[in-house]
């Protein structure tokens, strides 16, 4: 167990549809991540806060958009969902931001687009 | 931009053969590798990390990797394999001190 919590494990909802993917770092922790694992992409990274603040943005939508709250919980909101949605999503964290600190990762929602 | 290649997308040894999984990167600048393991349905585990204060790395499971910069390789092994070794494994480039670069990965099949 990693100490980062995702919710929900599993997630199904049709095209055009909106949902928000939730992260809870490991305690500590100021920085999260996000990151999108398909068949065909691989591991991509989405996006990064830290300590409430935006700080790196890579290959995320602008139907994607990502938050951290006070409490340095995450979360991740898709909207106008399409089928090449469908992925598993992994939240990180780590105690800073720098490069030489690991990411802990969370179990993964399962997003399935219909 | 910083890249990672991993050689064979699938690995197969039997159990107790060395295990050995292949990564390249690519960096201008010293880089910090990483190897996570990925089981099914599960999340991603960090197996060990370089971060320039050894060449050779140790880390769980029996696990260890050396960082060779003449080769730019960063390469993964055990000596003897186990049946619960049987996963994925990536390796990584931290970039710019944020995001993870991940090679494509390789899935390691161990054989009884």
């Amino acid at each position: 167990d990693s100490g980062v919590t995702q919710t929900p494990k599993h997630l199904i909802t049709a095209t055009g549809q909106r949902v928000t993917l939730r992260c809870s770092p490991r305690s500590g922790d100021l920085s999260v991540y996000w990151y999108q694992q398909s068949l065909d992409q691989g591991l991509q990274f989405l996006i990064q806060y830290y300590n409430g603040e935006e700080r790196a943005k890579g290959n995320i939508l602008e139907r994607f958009s990502a938050q951290q709250f006070p409490d340095l919980h995450s979360e991740l909101n898709l909207s106008s969902l399409e089928l090449g949605d469908s992925a598993l999503y992994f939240c990180a964290s780590s105690v800073e931001g720098g490069g030489s600190y690991e990411q802990y990762f969370g179990p993964g929602t399962r997003l399935t687009v219909t | 931009a910083q890249s990672v290649t991993q050689l064979g997308s699938h690995v197969s040894v039997s159990e107790g053969a060395l295990v050995l999984l292949r990564c390249n990167y690519s960096s201008s600048v010293p880089p910090y590798l990483f190897w996570y393991v990925q089981y099914p349905n599960q999340g991603l585990q960090l197996l060990l990390k370089y971060t320039s204060a050894a060449t050779l790395v140790k880390g769980i499971n029996g696990f260890e990797a050396e960082f060779k910069k003449s080769e730019t390789s960063f390469h993964l092994t055990k000596p003897s394999a186990h049946m619960s070794d049987a996963a994925e494994y990536f390796c990584a480039v931290s970039e710019n001190g944020n995001k993870l670069v991940f090679g494509a990965g390789t899935i390691l099949r161990v054989k009884s």
